[in-house]
């Protein structure tokens, strides 16, 4: 069964700082990990979504990073913005059931100006 | 292109009764997923829906059904609500690929 656990649960950062997000997941042998972003009381954007087959994947600011040996993600966020503040999901797939998302609970990140 | 719609936006209903929710999917997608989340929590698995028929559910009892139409559209069925049903209920759109499309939610409040 998979599980996925995100670190931190809340980050609060100036206003130009580069920060990391970390996924973490249980069953390794997934196809792809997607991420996404979730404004208060609104659904997900996609933001990346990376294959197995990939290390990395890259829009704008973000990247993110996917090593699936040690069960890893994480996004990456260059230069922070007020307007980056929202909850950022990771999900990945129950490979006993691939079309269903497991999701972490999330980070809740607040950029300071 | 529009992408995955959602309706109603907000809606409130009172313990016992029954709701019906509604999802279109992104054009060009024949897959389409519920889940449920909880207030600070991450979404969570109900069913999928695929050719009209249920292909994949999580663990929600027999209270939440669905329905998928010939044009791909869907609707959740919530029966005899109790006040933890209370929650955003998103649907994802896909086709083959594997990336999903989430829609804007419903947010239902059981009082």
């Amino acid at each position: 069964k998979q599980e996925v656990t995100q670190i931190p649960a809340a980050l609060s950062v100036p206003e130009g700082e580069n920060l990391v997000l970390n996924c973490s997941f249980t069953d390794s042998a997934i196809y792809n990990l997607q991420w996404f972003r979730q404004d208060p009381g609104k659904g997900l954007t996609s933001l990346l979504l990376i294959q197995s087959s990939q290390r990395e994947q890259t829009s704008g600011r973000l990247n993110a990073s996917l090593d699936k040996s040690s069960g890893r993600s994480t996004l990456y966020i260059a230069a922070s913005q007020p307007g980056d503040s929202a909850t950022y999901l990771c999900a990945a797939p129950d490979m006993e059931y691939g079309n269903k998302l497991v999701f972490g609970a999330g980070t809740i990140l607040r950029v300071k100006s | 292109d529009a992408g995955v719609t959602q309706s109603p936006t907000h809606l409130i209903k009172t313990r016992g009764q029954q709701v019906t929710l509604r999802c279109s999917p992104k054009s060009g997608h024949d897959t389409v997923s519920w889940y449920q989340q909880a207030l600070g929590q991450g979404p969570q698995f109900i069913f999928q829906y695929y050719e009209e028929e249920e292909r994949q559910r999580g663990n929600f009892p027999d209270r939440f059904s669905g329905h998928q139409f010939p044009n791909y559209s869907s609707e959740l069925n919530v029966n005899a609500l109790l006040l933890g049903d209370s929650a955003l209920y998103l649907c994802a759109s896909r086709s083959q690929g594997y990336e999903q499309y989430f829609g804007p939610g419903t947010r239902l409040t059981v009082t």
